[in-house]
């Protein structure tokens, strides 16, 4: 099973629309994660930390969920700019590494 | 701040050829990582450093070394090219300070795209 995994989408969705991204983690202890997103031929950006009481950047809402093991990403009132990658970063406790998941593809249609 | 500035933005070489990619951070981070990413594979880390003189090796460490001898330089060296190292090199660098509510997630330059021939 691999560390970090993520639906490779792509997420085709209209404007306007609300979607959400799960990803799920195998190290139970892990203690930090991230959504980073990636648009084509450039670097990763981070978009927000995941908080364990959950938290929300205007748009975007991050959640975790200890039990289950997984983190989600949810964006209301989708825009076209919002098409990208979205990466789920993991950090295992204990470690220094920053283990990434393959990422989310979204695309926000006119 | 200019972040974190790598160089050279794209690099073509011949198998067997060795080369330094530099990476730079002005951010006085104490952490700093190098990845490859692949299509298909997302971001692989190579090796990291958790401060000056100390680097440790990630997942993908085999055919590169890195050095940390200041703080703000993180050069990874690839001792023979092979074309599987063909792939697009990303230098990040992230702190700790304002744990656990501070911003330490991963700042990243923008890349080297490598191409072994």
């Amino acid at each position: 099973r691999k560390e970090v995994e993520q639906d490779p989408g792509p997420f085709n969705v209209p404007e306007g629309a609300t979607v959400a991204f799960n990803c799920t983690y195998s190290n139970s202890a892990s203690q930090s994660f991230f959504w980073y997103r990636q648009d084509c031929r450039k670097e990763p950006k981070l978009l927000m930390s995941v908080y364990s009481s959950g938290n929300e950047d205007g748009r975007f809402t991050a959640q975790l969920n200890r039990a289950s093991q997984y983190i989600s990403l949810l964006i209301r009132d989708s825009k076209l700019s919002d098409s990208a990658t979205y990466l789920c970063v993991v950090n295992p406790s204990g470690t220094y590494k920053y283990i990434f998941g393959t990422g989310t593809r979204l695309k926000v249609l006119a | 701040n200019a972040g974190v500035t790598q160089t050279p933005k794209f690099q073509v070489l011949k198998t067997g050829q060795s080369m330094t990619l530099q990476c730079a951070q002005d951010m006085n981070h104490e952490y700093m990582s190098w990845y490859r990413q692949d299509p298909g594979m997302g971001l692989r880390l190579i090796h990291y450093s958790v401060g000056a003189g100390i680097t440790d090796q990630g997942e993908v460490p085999n055919g590169y070394n890195v050095s940390r001898s200041t703080t703000e330089d993180f050069p990874l060296r690839l001792l023979s090219a092979a074309p599987s190292q063909t792939s697009v090199y990303f230098c990040a660098s992230r702190t700790d300070r304002g744990f656990p509510r501070g911003n330490y997630g991963y700042t990243f330059g923008s890349g080297t795209r490598l191409t072994v021939v």
